[in-house]
């Protein structure tokens, strides 16, 4: 079954804390991952997928194939960063499989 | 470029009516898809279409309808609505599938529903 668990409801961090959002993930074959992000009052939009391997306000995230994982990862959390974080994986009829979203609090 | 737009945003139904979801978007993206988002839950796949007058169902279809007759256009229709879709329902779109380089889906802001 394909699935996407955030083990994490709630995180929270101060201001230049390192932030790590877990993310795992259940597919046979070769996944195709991103991370989404929420901010109040705004609608979803991408953050980054994996396959450009890029570097978005920070943030970076790598594909473990031997632990199923896709953790979002930033050095240094600034308080604009709060929001909700949603890993996804792409289905095979070309839709988001979400998990349940991970929200971010950045303390100052 | 509006983007993704859906209206209305906010709508209160009696168990039993029927309502229309609108849908549309201006950047002519051949994929279109609408998620439901239920309190503390991912979004889950309720239908999508690949093109005009192409739609399939996704995870939770039962209970709605959809159709696609131009490539803007997506409603998603609740015939007998019922107090489990309450739901925050989002539609989205994008140009490519498979392809997870260009295959970004693009969201609208969501119809806050709730059915009594």
């Amino acid at each position: 079954a394909q699935r996407v668990t955030q083990p994490e409801k709630l995180l929270s961090v101060f201001k230049g804390a390192p932030v790590e959002l877990k993310c795992n993930y259940s597919y046979s074959g070769s996944p195709e991952l991103f991370w989404y992000v929420q901010y109040s009052r705004q609608r979803l939009q991408l953050l980054l997928r994996h396959i450009s391997r890029e570097s978005i306000k920070g943030f970076t995230a790598d594909l473990n194939k031997g632990e199923t994982s896709f953790h979002l990862k930033k050095p240094f959390a600034q308080e604009e960063d709060s929001a909700m974080y949603y890993c996804a994986l792409e289905g095979s009829q070309g839709n988001l499989i979400f998990g349940k979203g991970t929200k971010l609090s950045v303390k100052p | 470029n509006a983007g993704v737009t859906q209206t209305p945003k906010f709508r209160i139904l009696k168990i039993g009516q029927s309502m229309t979801l609108q849908c549309t978007q201006d950047m002519n993206h051949n994929y279109m898809y609408w998620y439901r988002q239920d309190p503390g839950m991912g979004l889950k796949l309720i239908y999508y279409s690949v093109g005009a007058g192409i739609t399939d169902k996704g995870e939770v279809p039962n209970g709605y309808n959809v159709s696609r007759s131009t490539t803007e256009d997506f409603p998603l229709r609740l015939e007998l609505a019922a107090p489990s879709q309450t739901s925050v329902y989002f539609c989205a779109s994008s140009y490519l599938k498979g392809v997870a380089a260009y295959n970004e889906q693009f969201f609208g802001p969501g119809t806050r529903l709730t059915v009594l």
